[in-house]
């Protein structure tokens, strides 16, 4: 059964990086499969932040592009999210999923429980 | 970008109802749709793929229907236990996007 696990810091300075690692157990993350990153801010609906393949090349949302960094460590069976120049629009429950086998244009299950993140000094 | 409208954004049922929620896309995303429930401090749950299948191991109360911009998804006889928080997902193109969520509620 796969299953994944977001970890990072609940509380980020304004203008700082948020830095999050998504453990995966369950599934080899270097079998396959994209992995992605979703968020939803207090009230509002989710927004998906991007995705990875196992081999690292990576899909980002446009709205974040200029921000994110997705990246992955096989050998640590994780992948992680860094988001700069964070504000206080970027506060948010993270989520971590497993995306496709073969496109980043699939649906994603399962999910991790997230995580939340609040930017503020 | 493909905008998802998901209503009613709130609902209260009674047990053993019939539940609509609908989510409706700004452009054709032919079967295209998912649906999930989540439930707080929970993982989202996958429960219906492409529109209409019926993911291995939901419930068959649960059911999917649409096609192009329109689609529902329906619980038939809801239980207290399908009291949660259930949005939409397309993955017809970049960037994928989300409905903004219905609540249910179970009296």
């Amino acid at each position: 059964q796969v299953q994944l696990q977001e970890s990072g810091p609940g509380l980020v300075k304004p203008s700082e990086t948020l830095s999050l690692t998504c453990a995966v157990s369950g599934y080899s993350i270097s079998s396959g499969y994209y992995w992605g990153w979703i968020r939803q801010p207090p009230g509002k609906g989710l927004e998906w932040i991007g995705s990875i393949y196992h081999s690292g090349s990576t899909y980002y949302n446009p709205s974040l592009k200029s921000r994110v960094t997705i990246s992955v460590d096989t050998s640590k069976n994780q992948f992680s999210l860094k988001l700069s120049s964070v504000t206080a629009a970027d506060t948010a429950v993270y989520y971590c999923a497993r995306g496709g086998v073969l496109s980043p244009l699939v649906w994603f299950d399962p999910w991790g429980q997230g995580t939340l993140v609040t930017v503020s000094s | 970008e493909t905008t998802l409208t998901q209503s009613p954004a709130f609902m209260s049922a009674t047990p053993g109802d019939k539940v609509n929620i609908s989510c409706k896309a700004s452009q054709d995303i032919d079967d295209d749709m998912n649906w999930y429930q989540q439930k707080p401090g929970e993982a989202a749950i996958f429960i219906i793929q492409e529109a209409t299948t019926l993911v291995p191991g939901i419930p068959p109360r649960f059911s999917g229907s649409g096609y192009g911009t329109d689609f529902t998804l329906t619980i038939n006889n809801i239980e207290s236990e399908d009291a949660a928080y259930y949005f939409c997902l397309q993955h017809d193109n970049f960037p994928l996007t989300f409905g903004g969520g219905t609540k249910v509620e179970i009296k």
